[in-house]
């Protein structure tokens, strides 16, 4: 069965840090662009990041960039965000999700993590 | 705030057809292939349409999807309980390097 399984989220004070990881089953992680999006409360989806299958290539949206860092292990078959200098506005479910070339659809997500910033 | 705009809420009675918009620009629909996302209640968010109009498998015809210039449409003909959710169309924008969701619509079955 194809899955996603994040992990790594909780309580983080205003200016913290948090590490998120998503495992990847069932397919071959090394072959495709992932992305991590988020949910916040009463807020609709937010993309987050990107990055390829090689690394070679790496998006942010501009709310995390500088703060944020994708980055993935294919031997491991998994993929992270590190994430300083954490905010109230940054609590929210986040979601790894496989990427597709081209179009650019993401389809398979995993259930999320998540992450509440709060003194 | 995005920079795909939808209607923030749509409804129908069961077996109603009910269409859900979506307004962009042209560095995002207008150059590139919109996807469409279903969120059930607590749920993770799922493609229900990918590249303007195609089903991945499993989805049920009764979902199409369509794009035309700089806006795209979700129509769920013969609406049924189950499909209460948030619907959020998506796309790349070429401006932004980044993949943008729409401001999502929550579809309530009377």
């Amino acid at each position: 069965e194809v899955q996603l399984v994040e992990s790594g989220g909780g309580l983080a004070q205003p200016g913290g840090s948090l590490r998120l990881s998503c495992t990847a089953s069932g397919f071959t992680l090394s072959s495709y662009g992932m992305n991590w999006v988020r949910h916040a409360p009463g807020k609709g989806l937010e993309w987050v990041s990107y990055i390829s299958s090689s690394s070679s290539t790496i998006y942010y949206a501009d709310s995390v960039k500088g703060r944020f860092t994708i980055s993935r292990d294919n031997a491991k078959n998994s993929l992270y965000l590190q994430m300083n200098s954490l905010r109230a506005e940054d609590t929210a479910i986040y979601y790894c999700a496989r990427g597709r070339t081209g179009d650019r659809r993401m389809d398979v997500w995993g259930k999320g993590t998540t992450v509440t910033v709060s003194s | 705030q995005s920079v795909l705009t939808q209607p923030p809420s749509a409804s129908g009675t069961p077996g109603q057809r009910v269409t859900i918009s979506c307004s962009g620009s042209g560095s995002n629909i207008g150059s590139n292939a919109v996807n469409w996302y279903q969120q059930l209640p607590g749920a993770a968010p799922k493609l229900l349409i990918f590249s303007n109009n195609q089903r991945p498998s499993g989805v049920p015809d009764r979902f199409s999807g369509s794009k035309s210039g700089t806006s795209a449409s979700l129509a769920i003909s013969g609406l049924q309980s189950e499909d209460e959710a948030d619907y959020y169309c998506a796309v790349w924008d070429d401006s932004l390097n980044g993949n943008v969701f729409g401001t999502g619509t929550k579809v309530t079955v009377l």
